[in-house]
């Protein structure tokens, strides 16, 4: 089955910036979702098709994804976003979508 | 504004099944692919199934087929999910959300989840 592989954990300063990787087999030629979830909350769609931002979401939220790795990057990270983080592809030739390990940024 | 309201979550004993539903209002839900994700308590988010518009596709994990069925009833804007032989792994939070394009993944509106607890 396919898997998509994410840190546990990523720390980063406030202002400064994270970067969460995401990976799976040729990840690049999927399309690929990031969903920020806060505790007790349900998740939030905060990247779409690789690199597309819902409207409201800010614009220090950006996504990558080439080769076997997709990038999740906040810059000028603030406290609010201290939350976990999940990438999400659909698998075609499974029929199912899969979800990332998960990753919570912690803002020190 | 779109909603999704899930429902019908409890406490069963294993072996037992519960049927989830899910009440969406705010957009024409007849035209949405519907899904189905779960989150066990401290874990990470694990997608059940998917229903594609008019019930023309049914998807589901691989490690759920045979015990679980998606539906959708579009005259009562609802999606249902009957879960039978459940075991205590099945315990977990299950949302309900809305996804604008099956290959994109793009699933924009989620509701606030009813909990399913399996245990005797």
């Amino acid at each position: 089955s396919y898997e998509l592989t994410q840190p546990p954990s990523v720390s980063v300063s406030p202002g400064q910036t994270a970067s969460i990787p995401c990976s799976g087999d040729k990840l690049g030629d999927k399309y690929v979702c990031w969903y920020q979830q806060r505790p007790g909350q349900s998740p939030l769609l905060v990247i779409y098709q690789d690199t597309r931002r819902p409207s409201g979401i800010p614009e220090r939220f950006s996504g990558s994804n080439s080769g076997n790795t997709a990038t999740l990057t906040i810059s000028g990270t603030q406290a609010m976003d201290e939350a976990d983080y999940y990438c999400l592809a659909w698998d075609s030739s499974t029929a199912s979508y899969v979800f990332g390990t998960g990753t919570k940024v912690t803002v020190l | 504004e779109v909603h999704l309201v899930e429902s019908g979550g409890g406490l069963v004993k294993p072996g037992g099944s519960l049927r989830l539903s899910c009440a969406a209002s705010g957009f024409t839900f007849s035209g949405y692919t519907m899904n189905w994700v779960r989150q066990a308590p401290g874990k990470g988010l694990e997608w059940v199934s998917s229903i594609t518009r008019g019930s023309d596709y049914l998807y589901y994990a691989e490690s759920l087929k045979g015990r679980i069925t998606i539906s959708r009833d579009d005259a009562r804007n609802s999606l249902y999910l009957q879960m039978n032989s459940l075991r205590a792994e099945d315990t977990a939070v299950y949302y309900c959300a809305r996804v604008v394009s099956t290959s994109t993944g793009d699933f924009d509106y989620w509701g606030q989840g009813t909990l399913v607890t399996v245990s005797s």
